[in-house]
């Protein structure tokens, strides 16, 4: 049973443009959501968080929105830059406890 | 660099065969997490250390163990393996150990291929 869904597993957008990466999840006991990004061969590494006592969190060029009602969040990318190509995952977690993980959507910016 | 080191980065061996992988933490952290990537799939947390003790558990097999050291470095050991066991293995480390509010940082991996 996956709690944490990314149904997209790529997206190709212009560079300069905004990137949207959605994530659903199912366990409405999650209060902490998390993205992080993947290049190849390396790690994953932190992105930008919220709790579920907020609906929105800013970071720069990244933006996290979380819906509670609808049990869905995402991440805005605005504008899309080359570097940003990557894989990003989605997590959450319940009361601080594991990491839970989305299978990850592949940000492909096309110049 | 996230400062956390993982050897090997590939490493092949046969079913039924045991292996073990080596993590070091970035310096200071007391925490050390392992996870399992399968192909196209999330992480799946497999299990934390705080300070050479057990903390946290996820789903890990019974043929799988880990230890942290006092050292902090870990391994986590893999018996008996199957080919499902074939994945990429993380290793993170955090600062403290408590919850997932303190940000974990993660080491490049290590391929692991049954055949």
């Amino acid at each position: 049973d996956q709690q944490v869904k990314q149904n997209s597993p790529s997206l190709s957008v212009q560079e300069g443009r905004i990137s949207i990466l959605n994530c659903d999840y199912t366990n409405s006991m999650f209060d902490y959501f998390l993205w992080y990004k993947k290049y190849p061969a390396e790690g994953p590494t932190f992105l930008i968080s919220i709790s579920s006592i907020k609906d929105k969190n800013e970071d720069g060029r990244f933006t996290v929105f979380l819906n509670k009602s609808a049990k869905h969040l995402s991440l805005h990318i605005v504008p899309s830059q080359p570097g940003d190509s990557a894989v990003y995952f989605c997590a959450a977690s319940e009361s601080g406890y594991q990491l839970i993980w989305g299978a990850g959507t592949k940000l492909i910016i096309k110049p | 660099d996230s400062g956390v080191t993982q050897t090997p980065k590939h490493l092949i061996t046969a079913t039924g065969q045991r292996v073990t992988l080596r993590c070091s933490p970035r310096s200071g952290d007391l925490s050390v997490y392992w996870y399992q990537q399968s192909l196209d799939q999330g992480l799946q947390f497999l299990i934390q250390y705080y300070n050479g003790e057990e903390r946290a558990k996820g789903n890990i097999l019974e043929r799988f163990s880990a230890q942290q050291f006092p050292d902090l470095h870990s391994e986590l050991n893999l018996s008996s393996l199957e080919l499902g066991d074939s994945a990429l293995y993380f290793c993170a480390s955090s600062v403290a150990g408590g919850n997932v509010y303190n940000e974990q940082f993660f080491g490049p991996g290590t391929r692991l291929t049954v055949l």
